[in-house]
């Protein structure tokens, strides 16, 4: 069955770390890879998308990789600040036609001073 | 521009009864999704609409839940009758034509008693 799995443990780091999540898949040939984040009673908010053909994709403090062979997506998030404390949501969509994402659970990050 | 527009933000009604949500998605976006997201779980796509067009309904319990999108703007996600379990956070998007970002709201946080 196809599955999305991300650490459903919250990650606490400290201030000015840097913060690594993880996103595994099985089932899934992903056309591309999309990571929200996630406030609490908040609706998600997209931050960075990566495609099948690309391995690294950058935007100011934020890097995502994506590796298909080990079916995984690595989100980090360098210099990390207390405002970056949320829940980070992957989500895939094998269409290739933004027509249909699936979200994995969420990993919840807390930066603290 | 402005956001995705939902309400009601809160909804506690008893079990059996029906409950209607009500969504306006930001000006130019044709394409619209209901979400059904519950407590440590990611969204999960209900109905995607394309204009006034249902386009993939699979995920809908059809047999409680109707949605309907008329004239291609605003959306309403009916519920009748609610149960427990359909107690969760339902969450409305919209995404450009040809864009695979996104835009969510605030959710409509349901209690079923």
């Amino acid at each position: 069955s196809q599955k999305i799995e991300q650490n459903s443990e919250a990650l606490n780091i400290q201030e000015g770390k840097t913060a690594t999540l993880t996103c595994n898949y099985t089932n899934y040939s992903p056309a591309y890879l999309q990571w929200y984040r996630q406030d609490p009673g908040r609706g998600p908010v997209f931050l960075l998308l990566i495609r099948e053909n690309e391995k690294e994709k950058r935007k100011e403090r934020l890097k995502v990789t994506f590796d298909t062979t080990l079916k995984q997506s690595l989100f980090h998030i360098t210099a990390s600040q207390p405002a970056d404390s949320a829940t980070y949501l992957c989500a895939l969509d094998d269409t290739g036609t933004a027509s249909k994402l699936t979200f994995g659970t969420g990993t919840r990050l807390q930066v603290t001073l | 521009e402005a956001g995705v527009v939902q309400s009601p933000r809160y909804k506690i009604i008893e079990k059996k009864q029906p409950v209607a949500f009500w969504c306006n998605p930001i000006s130019g976006h044709n394409t619209l999704y209901w979400y059904r997201q519950n407590l440590g779980q990611g969204p999960e796509l209900l109905i995607r609409y394309e204009n006034e067009e249902a386009v993939d309904d699979s995920q809908l319990p059809k047999d409680r839940f109707s949605a309907e999108r008329l004239k291609g703007v605003d959306s309403t996600l009916k519920i009748q009758p609610a149960e427990l379990g359909d107690s969760a956070v339902y969450l409305c998007a919209s995404s450009r034509p040809d864009n695979y970002e996104q835009y969510f709201g605030p959710g409509t946080r349901l209690t079923v008693t």
